[in-house]
């Protein structure tokens, strides 16, 4: 089983739809949670951290649940700047380097 | 700030020819990573570093090498470049907040081996 698993997708959504990433990960004691964002060509950057107790930015929200061991990205409204890939990202613990990726879901905001 | 800067942004080597990766970032940080990226695949890492003089191994290592002399800088070298190294290669620093190390990348290195 990989360590952090996403659905590649592609999301083909229209302008001010709402869509919902998961994603799934292996190590139950596993500490912190990302969401990276990747455009074409371009570096990963940070989207959002996932805490806990869920946290909004904007039109972006971030959920954990523990206990089942998956993390959502919910973007509603979504516009036109916001296809590119976005990228899971797993901290197994504590150590620097236990930072695990997904493959990323690419998601394509149609006009 | 620049953040993270990578030289050079695309090289073509051929097969056993070697060369050195550049990685700088200025925010002080004391970890720094070199990562993989293969289509359609997540990012592997290669090497990372706690702090100047330190290194260790990540996921990915065999054909690469790496020093931490200082804290501002992270080369990755290949040596005997192979047709598998063929990849974006991505440097990233990052500091420590409690358990969390949120990262920030470098704009990558497109390389060919042919």
């Amino acid at each position: 089983r990989k360590e952090v698993e996403q659905d590649p997708g592609p999301f083909n959504v229209p302008e001010g739809a709402t869509v919902a990433f998961n994603c799934t990960y292996s190590n139950s004691a596993s500490q912190s949670f990302f969401w990276y964002r990747q455009d074409c060509r371009k570096e990963p950057k940070l989207l959002m951290s996932v805490y806990s107790s869920g946290n909004e930015d904007g039109r972006f929200t971030a959920q954990l649940n523990r206990a089942s061991q998956y993390i959502s990205l919910l973007i509603r409204d979504s516009k036109l700047s916001d296809s590119a890939t976005y990228l899971c990202v797993v901290n197994m613990d504590t150590g620097a380097n236990n930072l695990f990726f997904g493959t990323g879901t690419r998601l394509t905001v149609i006009p | 700030n620049a953040g993270v800067t990578q030289t050079p942004k695309f090289r073509i080597l051929k097969i056993g020819q070697s060369m050195t990766l550049q990685c700088t970032q200025d925010m002080n940080h004391n970890y720094m990573y070199w990562y993989r990226q293969d289509p359609g695949m997540g990012l592997k890492l290669i090497y990372y570093s706690v702090g100047a003089g330190i290194t260790d191994k990540g996921e990915v290592p065999n054909g690469y090498n790496v020093s931490r002399s200082t804290t501002e800088d992270f080369p990755l070298r290949l040596e005997l470049a192979a047709p598998s190294q063929t990849s974006v290669y991505f440097c990233a620093s990052s500091t420590r907040q409690g358990t969390t190390y949120e990262q920030y990348f470098g704009p990558g290195t497109r390389l060919t081996v042919t």
